[in-house]
């Protein structure tokens, strides 16, 4: 199993560009996050998906738009980037949050908005 | 709402000295799940251990212990004999296991540094 994958692994873009950081797992875990970590903040939810088709949002969601059209992918999609979306983004998954499974996350993707 | 305190931000120590970084959260919810997260100078985040809120025994795994008291809502872990590859970001987060419960409440972190 490759567990967690994302994709790329670092990013600069320019304000008001868009782009999808990708992630992607081979463990069939129906539940799948998206984190961002910013210094001195911890981690903080954006967006989660229950299963295929299913999304909803997390604490930091604005700016950021997710679909879930396998239970393999899970993109995070930055329409019109910003500067505050600076920050390191960390995808997870696990089979169901907080049953025997642990969420586990992948490598982060570091994006820096100009 | 949850919330999660690591009241240490930065903690330095010599190799071979005992560490522990304290872990406080506050959650209405009466069964939950909290976690301890390494991340390592790389940026990963790396598991170390999930406890559930029915049990309070402590855990050992090697020169890792984790001291769960449900009474002060504390879940503090130990690194014994601290060694140079321990320094990293450790992050306590705290999970509520009813229906519909999706969020992981992170603290903010506690950077260790472990001098030779």
């Amino acid at each position: 199993n490759a567990g967690v994958t994302q994709t790329p692994k670092f990013q600069v873009l320019k304000t008001g560009q868009s782009m999808t950081l990708q992630c992607a797992q081979d463990m069939n875990h129906e539940y799948m996050s998206w984190y961002r970590q910013d210094p001195g903040m911890g981690l903080r939810l954006i967006h989660y998906s229950v299963g295929a088709g299913i999304t909803d949002q997390g604490e930091v969601p604005n700016g950021y738009n997710v679909s879930r059209s396998t239970t393999e992918d899970f993109p995070l999609r930055l329409l019109s980037a910003a500067p505050s979306q600076t920050s390191v983004y960390f995808c997870a998954s696990s089979y169901s949050p907080g049953s025997q499974e642990t969420q586990y996350f992948g490598p982060g993707t570091r994006l820096l908005v100009l | 709402a949850q919330k999660v305190t690591q009241a240490q931000t930065e903690i330095s120590v010599v190799e071979k000295e005992d560490v522990t970084l304290d872990c406080v959260y506050e959650t209405r919810d009466t069964t939950y799940y909290l976690f301890w997260y390494k991340q390592p100078p790389s940026g990963e985040l790396v598991f170390l251990i999930r406890r559930n809120s029915f049990d309070e025994q402590n855990e050992i795994s090697g020169r890792y212990s984790w001291n769960f008291q449900k009474s002060t809502s504390s879940f503090n872990f130990t690194i014994t004999a601290s060694q140079v590859v321990d320094s990293a970001v450790y992050f306590c987060a705290l999970l509520p296991s009813g229906a519909g419960s999706y969020q992981l409440t992170f603290g903010k972190g506690t950077k260790l540094s472990v001098i030779p």
